[in-house]
């Protein structure tokens, strides 16, 4: 059962251009999600983060969306740069289940100079 | 400051047989966290550790899988014995004092079993 989805196996992007990943998720107890950032022989690196009680949240080129009446949320990459190349996963978690965090399959970004 | 340390940081062994990886976390971390990521897919969180008690192992596989934090800092964990479907990265993690603040990951360790 599979509760945070990203069903784009990878992006493609152009430089300067808007890279937006999704994720979808089933479980309704999810009240904080976050997406983190991975490259190759690399953990993942934390990136951004978005509570429930909020529906946008920005940090410089990153802003997440939330939609919780869709189970929805996006990243938004503006304006793409060749370092952004990376494995995006995205990651929810419950509030009882404080600190236990569920991942998504991830999405491979490319973005072409 | 110092990253979250893991080792070793690739491992091949044959099924049946015995894996231990071992994890060095940030200082002052008190919650660590040890996930099984098999190819294609996101991380599993396999346990969590506040101080060096446990906060969550259910889904660690208890019939292979162990693990430990003794003291508190350091945490190893152990596969005996292994099977195929073992082969994952084995991505440790930790977060300063609440289970909630941001988890930073070491690389990981990548296990073949053959």
């Amino acid at each position: 059962d599979q509760q945070v989805k990203q069903n784009s196996p990878s992006l493609s992007v152009q430089e300067g251009r808007i890279s937006i990943l999704n994720c979808d998720y089933t479980n309704s107890m999810f009240d904080y999600f976050l997406w983190y950032k991975k490259y190759p022989a690399e953990g993942p690196t934390f990136l951004i983060s978005i509570s429930s009680i909020k529906d946008k949240n920005e940090d410089g080129r990153f802003t997440v969306f939330l939609n919780k009446s869709a189970k929805h949320l996006s990243l938004h990459i503006v304006p793409s740069q060749p370092g952004d190349s990376a494995v995006y996963f995205c990651a929810a978690n419950a509030g009882e289940s404080y600190g236990k965090l569920t991942f998504g399959q991830g999405t491979i970004l490319t973005v072409h100079p | 400051e110092a990253g979250v340390a893991q080792s070793p940081r690739y491992k091949i062994i044959e099924k049946r047989q015995s894996v231990a990886f071992w994890c060095n976390p940030i200082s002052g971390h008190a919650t660590l966290y040890w996930y099984q990521q098999i190819l294609g897919q996101g991380p599993k969180l396999l346990i969590q550790f506040q101080n060096n008690g446990v906060v969550d192992d259910s889904q660690l596989p208890k019939d292979r899988f162990s693990a430990e934090r003794l003291k508190g800092v350091d945490s190893t964990l152990k596969i005996q014995p292994a099977k195929l479907e073992d082969s994952a990265v084995y991505l440790c993690a930790s977060s300063l004092t609440h289970p909630g603040d941001t988890q930073y990951f070491g690389p990981g360790t990548r296990l073949t079993v053959l």
